[in-house]
């Protein structure tokens, strides 16, 4: 199995509201990535996972909430969100937790929109 | 920092003309470069990547990439375009120590027409 999967597919949601995004992999990798990513714009980095512990945050406001309850498995809890948080969130993971020369693979992502 | 640039925003191409993508780089030691291509409303997905040895890498779908040290560059070619190759292209690296950290430049679309 060589896919990082991403469920939901689309999100809409009110600012007031609670919700999660699902990424999974069973490609034993031990890096585990959030991207934000706006229209014709690169991938902005969120947070990295490393062999299940934290081990980046960008400074992302407090109303994402990443969780990593297995090596295989990454949530992304959303609180309280504002519109401008509307983008495609892309999970991705690599091989190992500290190798920078290992490619990075990508789910097909989340489409969320904040009303 | 590291920082990767893309001069063109777009690039035009005809089907079975060759085709180059402008990539270049700046990091702090060696650079691990690499290609990434996106479809609408897809994720990303690798092309290739250079670490270290032969400066030409190949790819897939027919890509390579041709590492340059004194130029800094990273530039992504293909001997003959296809249409389904449009779509938007990202150049990305990582410095050795960097933490897994991608740094990706802007993108360049390529459109490929007949």
């Amino acid at each position: 199995d060589t896919e990082v999967t991403q469920t939901p597919k689309h999100l809409v949601m009110g600012m007031t509201n609670k919700k999660s995004l699902k990424c999974e992999q069973h490609m034993g990798h031990r890096a585990m990535y959030w991207y934000k990513q706006k229209a014709k714009k690169p991938p902005e980095l969120m947070f990295v996972y490393s062999y299940e512990k934290l081990s980046i945050n960008e400074s992302v406001p407090s109303r994402f909430s990443p969780e990593c309850p297995n090596s295989s498995l990454l949530n992304l809890h959303l609180h309280a969100l504002q519109p401008e948080d509307s983008a495609l969130y892309l999970c991705a993971s690599s091989r190992t937790g500290s190798g920078s020369y290992n490619e990075q693979f990508f789910g097909p992502g989340t489409r969320l929109t904040v009303l | 920092a590291q920082s990767v640039a893309q001069p063109e925003d777009q690039v035009n191409v005809a089907e079975g003309n060759p085709l180059t993508v402008k990539c270049t780089y700046s990091v702090s030691g060696n650079p691990y470069l690499f290609w990434y291509v996106q479809y609408p409303n897809r994720g990303l997905q690798f092309l290739l990547k250079y670490i270290t040895g032969d400066n030409l890498v190949k790819g897939s779908y027919g890509f390579e990439a041709e590492f340059n040290k004194s130029q800094t560059s990273f530039h992504l070619k293909k001997p003959s375009a296809l249409v389904s190759d449009s779509a938007l292209y990202f150049c990305a690296v990582s410095g050795v120590g960097g933490g897994n950290k991608l740094t990706f430049g802007t993108g360049t679309q390529l459109k490929v027409e007949l």
